[in-house]
């Protein structure tokens, strides 16, 4: 167990509708990475956080946004879901500082099929 | 723009027979090296780090090595159970604060009994 927790884990929605996939990160981490995870195109970074501001930005297309809130869960929104949006969808996380470690850890993804 | 590159992409081993998985990589600045495990449908499980040309780092049957444009993953005497995707990735330095990895595309490795 990473310690990284995301739901749901599974969803199915149709195309057009919008979701939410929720992430709470390992306790004191303050970082946090979105990673999409398709058959044919491996693991895509999308967005990371950083104590509630956006630090960097990947693949990440505009029809998704993302959020870290007070608390440092985060939230990923898919809005005008297309069936190529159907992926897994990994939440990660790391600790503050290079002293703590470098090491981002993984949660067990959310599953969404747009159908 | 940072790049991964893993071969083989998928490797077919007996249990017992030994073998390297290779990872080559180009990027600005390296700041670390990571190979991770993924099982099918789960999360990618964190293996190692390596910093600078010459770390070496071993974990079980796992043995990983890195050199200024490659690193290795040398598996000694697989069991079944080490079937897996092995995942390398690269975390570069940049002044923007960002750490995200960049992930190579993997190796499917399969030991049968």
């Amino acid at each position: 167990d990473s310690g990284v927790t995301q739901t749901p884990k599974h969803l199915i929605t149709a195309t057009g509708q919008r979701v939410t996939l929720r992430c709470s990160p390992r306790s004191g981490d303050l970082s946090v990475y979105w990673y999409q995870q398709s058959l044919d195109q491996g693991l895509q970074f999308l967005i990371q956080y950083y104590n509630g501001e956006e630090r960097a930005k990947g693949n990440i297309l505009e029809r998704f946004s993302a959020q870290q809130f007070p608390d440092l869960h985060s939230e990923l929104n898919l809005s005008s879901l297309e069936l190529g949006d159907s992926a897994l969808y990994f939440c990660a996380s790391s600790a503050a500082s290079a002293l703590s470690g470098n090491t981002i850890y993984f949660g067990e993804g959310s599953w969404l099929t747009v159908v | 723009e940072d790049q991964v590159t893993q071969s083989p992409e998928a490797l077919r081993l007996q249990e017992g027979e030994s073998s390297s998985l290779n990872c080559s990589y180009t990027v600005s600045g390296l700041r670390g090296l990571f190979w991770y495990r993924q099982d099918p449908g789960k999360g990618p499980e964190f293996l190692f780090t390596l910093y600078s040309a010459g770390e070496e780092k071993e974990k079980e049957r796992l043995k990983a090595t890195l050199t200024k444009k490659e690193s290795f993953l040398h598996i000694t005497a697989p069991k079944p159970e080490d079937s897996a995707t092995y995942l390398c990735a690269v975390q570069a330095y940049t002044d923007t604060g960002r750490r995200a990895l960049t992930f190579g595309s993997g190796t499917r490795l399969q030991v049968q009994p």
